[in-house]
């Protein structure tokens, strides 16, 4: 069965940082391309990050780049976002989510973890 | 930057059919994809490529897209489809997600 199960939320001030992981299972991880997508409290989904399967290639949605970063691990199957310089606007829950080929539906999501800035 | 139009709510009569349109500029030359989302959880894969069905989701489900709409039809609404909606696309180096769409079973 493939699992995608995210860790690492919680609160966190405003300016502070905060390093989400998600750790897959029941699929060869290292064959995947990877993504962060977040969705604010009652609202849509909003796409974060890509990143390839061998880590050759990452996106970022322009209201984060230059203040997060998506890293892999394939030989232990884990995904992290390094999220600094956080904002309020940056309060979601944060999905990881799965895509065989860059192009492809988002086969597979995680539950969430939920990151809270606020003073 | 490319962006997708959904309609914010749709209803539906228990039993009728239901489509939630998608509107994005030449949307048609785009492969769309559609997700629901049912409060607390995750989202969930409905449509691949425009009118594909994952393993699992009901027939009832159905995709198309042509020109600048792409449809996710709901046919024999049941309860359990009350859900919110997202269409997705890929533009150059970003996801896209239409706003979502709030389908009421009455």
């Amino acid at each position: 069965e493939v699992q995608l199960v995210e860790s690492g939320g919680g609160l966190v001030q405003p300016g502070g940082s905060l390093r989400l992981s998600c750790a897959g299972s029941g699929f060869s991880f290292r064959n995947y391309n990877m993504n962060w997508v977040r969705q604010a409290p009652g609202k849509g989904l909003e796409w974060v990050s890509y990143i390839s399967s061998s880590s050759t290639t990452m996106y970022y949605a322009d209201s984060v780049k230059g203040r997060f970063t998506i890293s892999r691990d394939n030989a232990k199957n884990s995904l992290s976002l390094q999220m600094n310089s956080l904002r309020a606007e940056d309060t979601a829950v944060y999905y990881c989510a799965r895509a065989f080929t860059f192009g492809a539906e988002l086969d597979y999501w995680g539950q969430g973890t939920l990151v809270t800035v606020s003073s | 930057s490319y962006e997708l139009t959904q309609p914010l709510s749709v209803s539906v009569a228990l039993g009728q059919s239901a489509s939630i349109t998608c509107g994005g500029n030449n949307i048609g030359i785009k492969i769309v994809h559609w997700y629901q989302q049912k409060p607390g959880q995750a989202p969930v894969l409905v449509i691949y490529r425009d009118s594909k069905r994952p393993s699992g989701i009901p027939e009832r489900f159905s995709g198309s897209n042509s020109g600048n709409t792409a449809t996710l039809t709901i046919n024999r609404a049941q309860a359990g489809d009350e859900a919110d909606y997202y269409c997705q696309v890929w533009d150059s180096s970003n996801v896209v997600f239409g706003g979502g769409t709030k389908l009421t079973v009455l």
